[in-house]
């Protein structure tokens, strides 16, 4: 069974810019979960969807969303973008909300 | 809000020896979660855990629930053990308010 899948892995934007990043789950999971990773906060709870509905968002400006959609495939997006976005974003995907969680490789956003 | 303490921050041992890292929380939770990241970022699930104690190999996890603390514990620890080691918790909502992280445990082991 394939893993959970992060596109792009690497991706360099400017500040003011929006950015889209993609995960896709391992099959048959409905739940998909997003972190933000940075060297200063360490693991930071963004957003976790379950049947394409936005179940709980963590503590991040509106500056930060994202959709499930109907192949439980989500996305995220970052708009006007900020030097301090910049950090790994991992997605994880389980068959429910609180079950073992499959982390993907991350994408690692750097804002300049 | 939970709070997640993790101890050591730090740890580097030889080869062989037992390890253990300690996770305590502020607020009752519906799951404990330790995970292990190497360098490059891929994190990966190594236990989930809501009571008792789970082995996998050389490695044990337990969890007191009255007492808000688990433990990771490395028997025969190998370099290839070294990463960072991460204790989460889902909260008692359901998991829809996501995981909290620890800040992780970084772990050296050398030959």
């Amino acid at each position: 069974k394939a893993g959970v899948t992060q596109t792009p892995r690497y991706l360099i934007k400017t500040r003011g810019q929006q950015v889209t990043l993609s995960c896709s789950p391992i099959s048959g999971h409905r739940s998909v979960s997003w972190y933000q990773q940075t060297p200063g906060q360490g693991l930071q709870f963004l957003f976790e969807y379950f049947s394409e509905t936005q179940r709980n968002k963590g503590n991040f400006p509106g500056r930060f969303s994202g959709r499930q959609f109907s192949n439980s495939r989500s996305e995220m997006n970052v708009s006007t973008l900020e030097l301090g976005d910049s950090a790994l974003y991992l997605c994880a995907s389980s068959l429910a909300a609180v079950d073992t969680q499959y982390f993907g490789p991350g994408t690692r956003l750097t804002v300049l | 809000k939970n709070e997640v303490e993790q101890s050591p921050q730090n740890l580097t041992a030889q080869e062989g020896e037992f390890i253990t890292i300690n996770c305590s929380y502020s607020v009752g939770i519906s799951a404990l979660h330790w995970l292990q990241q190497h360098p490059g970022g891929g994190i990966v699930s190594l236990f989930m855990l809501s009571s008792g104690k789970k082995k996998h190999g050389r490695l044990i996890a337990t969890i007191n629930i009255q007492e808000k603390h688990s433990s990771l514990h490395i028997t025969a620890s190998h370099p290839r053990d070294s990463a960072v080691y991460i204790c989460a918790v889902s909260g008692s909502g359901g998991g829809a308010d996501g995981l909290t992280f620890g800040k992780g445990t970084h772990l050296i082991i050398q030959p």
